[in-house]
């Protein structure tokens, strides 16, 4: 079955700094990469997602870079701020977004 | 629309209990899923549907039973709680089946099994 691993599992950044968070997958099948934000005892939330038929995607300071033949993705926030400290969730699924299988989370502090 | 429910939002058991973990929503959802999240591990699925009367296991099912009846609900159940089963449970569910997604998750039901 899938595997998503995802690195670092800890990330401190100055504010207006990047972060970069990334994760490998296992199963080529797998075309449809979400990620997830999901802040203290908070529900987790879809910030951004990809299809295997892009290779970057971007919405204001987020992107996610996508990387089929070495199976990697990766999310890239600029100019960070405070509030976005949480901790992010990558995620892979097949078609349909059927069995979506998770990462095991980074946990990003932005330092005022 | 109240989105993704969940009851209840906290759950104390012995070891050895049944119960049931609710889920419902009102968004017509044909795909939904359950997650049990632990710290360091993130979000593992355990089980999802893809429409009433259609259930598939996941990543860790042991322990876990579901049942789809109508679209709107997606009960987990506890036949026997054990310790290692103490854990956050989120409910999620998504659009059409065939199409990609955005996964609405719910509020989660935190359980303790002593």
């Amino acid at each position: 079955g899938e595997n998503v691993e995802q690195h670092p599992s800890t990330l401190s950044v100055q504010e207006g700094d990047s972060a970069v968070i990334k994760c490998t997958y296992s199963d080529s099948a797998s075309n449809y990469f979400p990620w997830y934000k999901q802040e203290l005892g908070k529900r987790p939330q879809l910030i951004i997602d990809i299809r295997s038929n892009v290779g970057e995607k971007k919405d204001q300071r987020i992107a996610v870079t996508l990387n089929k033949t070495a199976k990697h993705f990766s999310l890239h926030i600029t100019e960070t701020q405070p509030e976005d400290s949480a901790v992010y969730f990558c995620a892979a699924s097949g078609t349909g977004g059927f069995k979506t299988i998770f990462g095991a989370g980074t946990r990003l502090f932005v330092k005022a | 629309n109240a989105g993704v429910t969940q009851t209840p939002k906290f759950q104390v058991l012995k070891t050895g209990q049944s119960m049931t973990l609710q889920c419902a929503q009102d968004m017509n959802h044909e795909y939904m899923s359950w997650y049990r999240q632990d710290p360091g591990m993130g979000l593992r699925l355990i089980h999802y549907s893809v429409g009433a009367g259609i259930t598939d296991q996941g990543e860790v099912p042991n322990g876990y039973n579901v049942s789809r009846s109508t679209t709107e609900d997606f009960p987990l159940r506890l036949l026997s709680a054990a310790p290692s089963q103490t854990s956050v449970y989120f409910c999620a569910s998504s659009g059409l089946a065939g199409r990609y997604n955005e996964q609405f998750f719910g509020p989660g039901t935190r359980l303790t099994v002593l």
